[in-house]
């Protein structure tokens, strides 16, 4: 089955403990992304990456980290996690945006309270 | 950048009553416009796209507009049903490598 997978799900977590969420997909996808939703603020990119070693900030990138050495995965890295970035945070792929297909993939999100 | 503004943030409608949601955009580079829809508590899924080429497409009860001269491009929801009450996100993109822009989301709710 072709989906986007994200992990932890659900994660409670301390100000300043670093954390990783992953990310992995299993369609081949060159591009990858992260967003976060807040309310009112819809969905706001973090980074995406069009290929392997290729990241690129989005509109939001302040404390936070990526890399994508392998296609699959793409994993979200939180240093020093602040109460600001308690959120929802989506993954998402698609194949080469410049194919003009465009569809983006998410995953199930991950929810993330900083305390 | 491109810029996605999106209207109203809230909708609620009778059920069997049409919806429509509007966005502009800022770039007229941009010729990707595709509408996600996110139930509650579920991920955002793709219900119908267009590109500039063209100027409306349907797909049963939904349908898209695009006017490239007005940079506006807008979602109508025909004969609306309790299951279409979701958030919905329109947003924009060039071809080549920039990524999609989301508008920041219309809540419609259908009341039966």
């Amino acid at each position: 089955e072709a989906q986007v997978t994200q992990n932890p799900r659900y994660l409670i977590t301390v100000t300043g403990k670093k954390l990783t969420v992953t990310c992995s997909q299993n369609m081949n996808h060159e591009y990858m992304s992260w967003y976060r939703q807040d309310p009112g603020l819809g969905l706001r990119q973090i980074y995406y990456s069009m290929n392997v070693e290729v990241t690129d900030k989005g509109d939001v990138p302040e404390g936070y980290k990526v890399s994508r050495k392998e296609k699959r995965n793409f994993p979200l890295i939180l240093e020093s996690p602040s109460p600001n970035q308690t959120s929802l945070y989506f993954c998402a792929s698609s194949v080469r945006l410049a194919r003009n297909t465009g569809e983006l993939f998410f995953g199930e999100g991950s929810r993330l309270t900083v305390l | 950048g491109e810029n996605v503004e999106q209207h109203p943030s809230t909708l609620s409608v009778q059920e069997g009553d049409s919806a429509v949601i509007k966005c502009t955009y800022s770039d007229s580079a941009s010729n990707y416009f595709p509408w996600y829809k996110q139930e509650l508590g579920k991920r955002p899924q793709l219900i119908i796209d267009i590109r500039s080429n063209v100027g409306e497409k349907k797909d049963q009860r939904i349908a898209v507009t695009l006017n490239k001269t007005a940079k506006h491009f807008s979602l109508h929801i025909t004969e609306t049903q309790p299951e279409d009450s979701a958030v919905y996100f329109c947003a924009a993109s060039r071809s080549g490598n920039t990524p999609l822009v989301f508008g920041k989301g219309t809540r419609l709710s259908v009341i039966a």
